[in-house]
């Protein structure tokens, strides 16, 4: 079965450093999507991408976070400058009609230090 | 805005017994969608069901299926014969008909005894 690759699977950045979260969605995927979720906490919605450009944001996603999809098959998520309370699980997603049923990838745990 | 709420932070089920996760939510929209997603301790979310809101009938999943009631904005998913694989945190989410981003409930952790 086709899947949401993400990596890496889990990462450790100095506060201020940048990060980049790299995600492969399924082949013929048209929707891209971050979600995080802090530990403990419910699922968040950060951006969706589509047709090479951010579709919807939400007020999480701010001038710090952006959003790549670098060549057919990557799609990126950078923090410029991370915070301790960046800290979460990043998750990817994909769907190939833009009506839910995503296909989760497997998460990248960030951790702020 | 719309809102999901899952009012039980924790459950458990004895195997093989049937057990229903709740969910409510709040919209203004006629036409939407509903998930139930399932996060076991490898953290990654699985889809378990999918219910579109222009459908009457209730959607069914295997051992999974829910009771979809629109008026009263209720989304229940029923887990019948209850495996240990089912152990998961359990999450309820929303997508209005035109939008693309999904709406998570603070999820239920489910624990299934043997």
């Amino acid at each position: 079965e086709p899947e949401v690759t993400q990596t890496p699977s889990h990462q450790v950045t100095q506060m201020g450093q940048e990060v980049i979260l790299r995600c492969v969605p399924i082949s013929n995927h048209l929707y891209f999507y971050w979600y995080r979720q802090i530990l403990g906490q419910k699922v968040e919605f950060l951006v969706s991408f589509y047709n090479n450009e951010i579709s919807e944001k939400s007020e999480i996603f701010d001038d710090q976070f952006s959003v790549e999809r670098p060549d057919g098959s990557n799609f990126t998520l950078k923090i410029r400058s991370t915070k301790l309370e960046d800290s979460a699980m990043y998750f990817c997603a994909s769907s190939e009609q833009g009506n839910g049923g995503y296909t989760f990838g497997s998460g990248t745990r960030l951790t702020v230090v | 805005a719309q809102t999901v709420t899952q009012s039980q932070p924790e459950m458990s089920v004895q195997e093989a017994e049937t057990v229903t996760l709740s969910c409510t939510y709040d919209t203004s929209e006629s036409n939407y969608y509903l998930f139930w997603y399932k996060q076991p301790p490898s953290r990654q979310m699985i889809l378990v069901i999918r219910q579109e809101a222009y459908k009457q009938q209730n959607a069914t999943e295997n051992r999974f299926s829910v009771n979809f009631q629109k008026a009263a904005k209720s989304f229940s998913l029923k887990i019948s014969d209850s495996q240990l694989g089912d152990t998961a945190m359990y999450f309820c989410a929303f997508m209005g008909y035109n939008n693309n981003d999904m709406r998570f409930g603070a999820g239920t952790r489910l624990t299934v005894k043997p």
